[in-house]
C-alpha cells in the first residue's frame, strides 16, 4: 500500500525567505510522485511531478521538489516566498491500479506568507 | 478551453434530501474521478470512470452514485444527505490512465448538509 506522510499541517515564512515543505511517501513499487496546489476557493493545480530520470523537479512559479529514494522524500522548496505562494499544498503518490490512476494525497500544508 | 468545470459551488441541504453534483470536462479526457476533502485530510476517491459507461467505486463510495453517459459529464448523486457528506468534493480528470499522468481538477462544491 502507498501512503504520503506532509509534516506540518501549517507553515509560516515571511516574504522573501526559503520555503520548505516536507513530504515522504511509502511504495512498495517505483513511485511517481507529485505536488498540487490549492489556492483559496480553488480546485488543486500541478505545481510539478517525478515520474523518471532527474530527481530535481522544477515546476511553476519557481518551485522544485527533489526525490531522494534512501530518504524516501520528496520535499518542495522555493528560494523566496511570495505573497501570492500563500496556499495549501498536498503531496501526492501515485500508482496504475485496475486500468486508472490512484492517488493518494497526504493531508496537506496551508503555507502562510507574511509581509 | 474551460478545463473541468462544477456546479453548484455552494449548497446546503437537508439531512435525508438528494441532489447532483455537476461535472464537466470539455478537454475530451477519457478517465474522470470524484474525491471529497473534509478539513485536515487529504482528498479521498469516491467513484471514477475510465470512459463513457464504466464507472467503478473508488475508497469511500458509500451514499453516493455516479453516471457516466458521456465523455464530457460525470455527475456525482447523493440521495439521502448525512451530516458526515458535509465536505468539498473536487471532479477531476486524465487523458490516460498511467500513473505518471496530470489530474485536472475542478473548482469545487462545497456541500453542508443540516
Amino acid at each position: 500500500a502507498q501512503s504520503v506522510t506532509q509534516l506540518g499541517s501549517h507553515v509560516s515564512v515571511s516574504e522573501g525567505a526559503l520555503v520548505l515543505l516536507r513530504c515522504n511517501y511509502s511504495s512498495s513499487v517505483p513511485p511517481y510522485l507529485f505536488w498540487y496546489v490549492q489556492y483559496p476557493n480553488q480546485g488543486l493545480q500541478l505545481l510539478l511531478k517525478y515520474t523518471t530520470g532527474a530527481t530535481l523537479v522544477k515546476g511553476i512559479n519557481g518551485f522544485e521538489a527533489e526525490f531522494k529514494k534512501s530518504e524516501t522524500s520528496f520535499h518542495l522548496t522555493k528560494p523566496s516566498a511570495h505573497m501570492s505562494d500563500a496556499a495549501e499544498y498536498f503531496c501526492a503518490v501515485s500508482r496504475q491500479n485496475t486500468g486508472f490512476q490512484k492517488l493518494v494525497f497526504g493531508t496537506g500544508t496551508r503555507l502562510l506568507v507574511s509581509p | 478551453n474551460a478545463g473541468v468545470t462544477q456546479t453548484p459551488k455552494f449548497r446546503i441541504l437537508k439531512i435525508g434530501q438528494s441532489m447532483t453534483l455537476q461535472c464537466t470536462q470539455d478537454m475530451n479526457h477519457n478517465y474522470m474521478y470524484w474525491y471529497r476533502q473534509d478539513p485536515g485530510m487529504g482528498l479521498k476517491l469516491i467513484y471514477y470512470s475510465v470512459g463513457a459507461g464504466i464507472t467503478d467505486k473508488g475508497e469511500v463510495p458509500n451514499g453516493y452514485n455516479v453516471s457516466r453517459s458521456t465523455t464530457e459529464d460525470f455527475p456525482l448523486r447523493l440521495e439521502l444527505a448525512a451530516p458526515s457528506q458535509t465536505s468539498v468534493y473536487f471532479c477531476a480528470s486524465t487523458n490516460k490512465a498511467g500513473a505518471r499522468e496530470t489530474q485536472y481538477f475542478g473548482p469545487g462544491t462545497r456541500l453542508l448538509v443540516l
